[in-house]
């Protein structure tokens, strides 16, 4: 089956420490994003990529980064630069050509908790 | 800057009747508009979608209506169902440098009661 998966569901960290979340997608899409959402709120960008080797920030770009060496797999690093991580984290990919490219698949989240 | 809103957090229906969720923008630039559907602890998943060339789009019991001058949407669910229950969110794409972006408003939790 062809999907997005996003790993661990649930993560717990110490302040101060760097953390990595995983996404990998067998879609073959081009374009992968990352996103938050917190209470109340919806997604907020925080980076996405449109090919392989190529990242641009999004909204909320900071005390973030991520790395594209495979069109499979988007990891975000959560740094201890972050002022609030404690989040849900969500993964989406999208075919990165033509009128379908808009339409985005996410994968199930990781909600991140840091004390 | 909220570039687009939804202003109902929440919406309750009855089994049956009909569900209306609203979504307004404030970006001229935006030409492609989509309704994502939510459960809890898990990520969003496409509903439809409506290019700025329409008015309307329908695919079931859905329907998305588009008011260009307005800068409104709104998904029109008929009849209800108690598993529509979910978070609504409307989401909105510019072209040019942005394409492919997507601008998510806060949600609207629906609840269909049986």
């Amino acid at each position: 089956d062809g999907g997005i998966t996003q790993s661990p569901k649930y993560l717990f960290r110490k302040e101060g420490q760097n953390v990595t979340l995983s996404c990998e997608q067998n879609l073959n899409h081009d374009a992968m994003y990352w996103y938050r959402q917190d209470p109340g709120q919806g997604l907020r960008l925080i980076y996405y990529s449109q090919i392989v080797n190529d990242f641009q920030k999004g909204d909320i770009a900071e005390g973030y980064s991520v790395s594209r060496e495979k069109k499979e797999s988007f990891p975000l690093t959560v740094t201890s630069a972050q002022k609030n991580p404690t989040a849900f984290y969500l993964c989406a990919s999208s075919p990165e050509t033509g009128f379908m490219s808009y339409e985005q698949y996410f994968g199930p989240g990781t909600r991140l908790t840091v004390t | 800057d909220q570039q687009v809103k939804q202003n109902s957090p929440s919406l309750s229906v009855q089994e049956g009747r009909i569900s209306i969720l609203n979504c307004d923008y404030t970006n001229s630039m935006f030409d492609y508009f989509l309704w994502y559907k939510k459960y809890p602890a898990e990520g969003p998943t496409f509903l439809i979608s409506i290019s700025s060339i329409k008015d309307k789009n329908e695919d079931g019991r859905f329907t998305v209506f588009l008011n260009k001058s307005a800068k409104h949407l709104s998904l029109h669910i008929v009849p209800s169902q108690p598993g529509d229950s979910a978070v609504y969110f409307c989401a909105a794409s510019a072209g040019g440098t942005s394409y492919g972006k997507l601008t998510f408003g806060q949600g609207t939790i629906l609840t269909v009661h049986p």
